[in-house]
C-alpha cells in the first residue's frame, strides 16, 4: 500500500491561504490521492481528490506534482472553523474500496 | 438529504458485556464501511461491505468483533465480551461505489467499556 508523510502540525493566519503538503512516493499509476478533514468530535469530512490533474472545488484546490510524488491542499482563505486535523491519503489497493488514515496534520487557524 | 447515522451516540458498558453499535447508511450507497479511532489516534479500518460480495473483514483486531449488513442496508457492529482496549469511536461511512468515490462518514458512536 502506498503511504503518506504529512507534518503533524501546521498554523494559518486568519484569511490568509492554507498549504498543506503531503508525499506519497510510492503511489502507484492507477491511485488517487484523497483529502479529508476531521473537526474536533466529528466523523471526516471529504475535502477533495485526484488523480493527475490540479483539481479545485468549493472547499479546496488540490496541487499534485507532475511526478505523483506529493501533492498540497490549498484552503485560500482559511477560516477558525477549517482548524482539524487533515488527512491525505492514498487509496489502498484497486480491489478496495478502504481507505488508510495516518496521523494528519493538525491545521490550528488562528486570528 | 440525510446523512449517515449511528446509534447510539455514546454507550458506556462493562468489561465483558455484549455491545451492538448501528449505523444507518445514506440510501442507496452500496458501500458501508466501519472504522474505529482510539483516544489520540487515527482512523483504523474495520469491516466494509459492498453490495451483495462477501465483506472484507481484514481490519477486525479479534475475532469478538463481527458487522453484519441486512437488506443492503442498515449495518451493525457486534463486540462481544468487551475489554477496556476496545474504548474509542466507532465511526461508520457509507460510499454509492467503492474504489474512485468518496466515503461519507457519521457522526460515530463514543464506547467507553469500564
Amino acid at each position: 500500500d502506498a503511504k503518506t508523510t504529512q507534518p503533524p502540525s501546521m498554523d494559518c493566519a486568519e484569511g490568509r491561504a492554507a498549504n498543506l503538503p503531503c508525499n506519497h512516493s510510492t503511489i502507484s499509476g492507477n491511485e488517487y490521492v484523497y483529502w479529508y478533514r476531521q473537526i474536533h468530535s466529528q466523523g471526516p469530512q471529504y475535502i477533495i481528490h485526484g488523480l493527475k490533474n490540479n483539481e479545485t472545488n468549493e472547499m479546496a484546490s488540490l496541487i499534485i506534482t507532475e511526478d505523483r510524488k506529493s501533492s498540497t491542499l490549498i484552503l485560500p482563505h482559511a477560516t477558525l472553523r477549517d482548524t482539524a486535523v487533515y488527512y491525505c491519503i492514498v487509496r489502498a489497493s484497486s480491489n478496495t474500496g478502504k481507505l488508510i488514515f495516518g496521523q494528519g496534520t493538525t491545521l490550528q487557524v488562528k486570528p | 438529504g440525510a446523512g449517515v447515522s449511528q446509534s447510539p451516540s455514546n454507550k458506556v458498558t462493562e468489561k465483558g458485556k455484549d455491545v451492538e453499535l448501528r449505523c444507518d447508511p445514506i440510501s442507496g450507497h452500496t458501500a458501508l464501511y466501519w472504522y474505529r479511532q482510539s483516544l489520540g489516534q487515527g482512523l483504523e479500518f474495520l469491516i466494509y461491505f459492498q453490495g451483495n460480495s462477501a465483506p472484507d473483514k481484514s481490519g477486525l483486531p479479534s475475532d469478538r468483533f463481527s458487522a453484519e449488513r441486512t437488506g443492503g442496508s442498515v449495518s451493525t457492529l457486534t463486540i462481544q465480551r468487551t475489554q477496556q482496549e476496545d474504548s474509542a469511536v466507532y465511526l461508520c461511512a457509507s460510499s454509492p461505489r467503492f474504489r474512485s468515490d468518496t466515503q461519507y462518514f457519521g457522526p460515530g458512536t463514543r464506547l467507553t467499556v469500564l
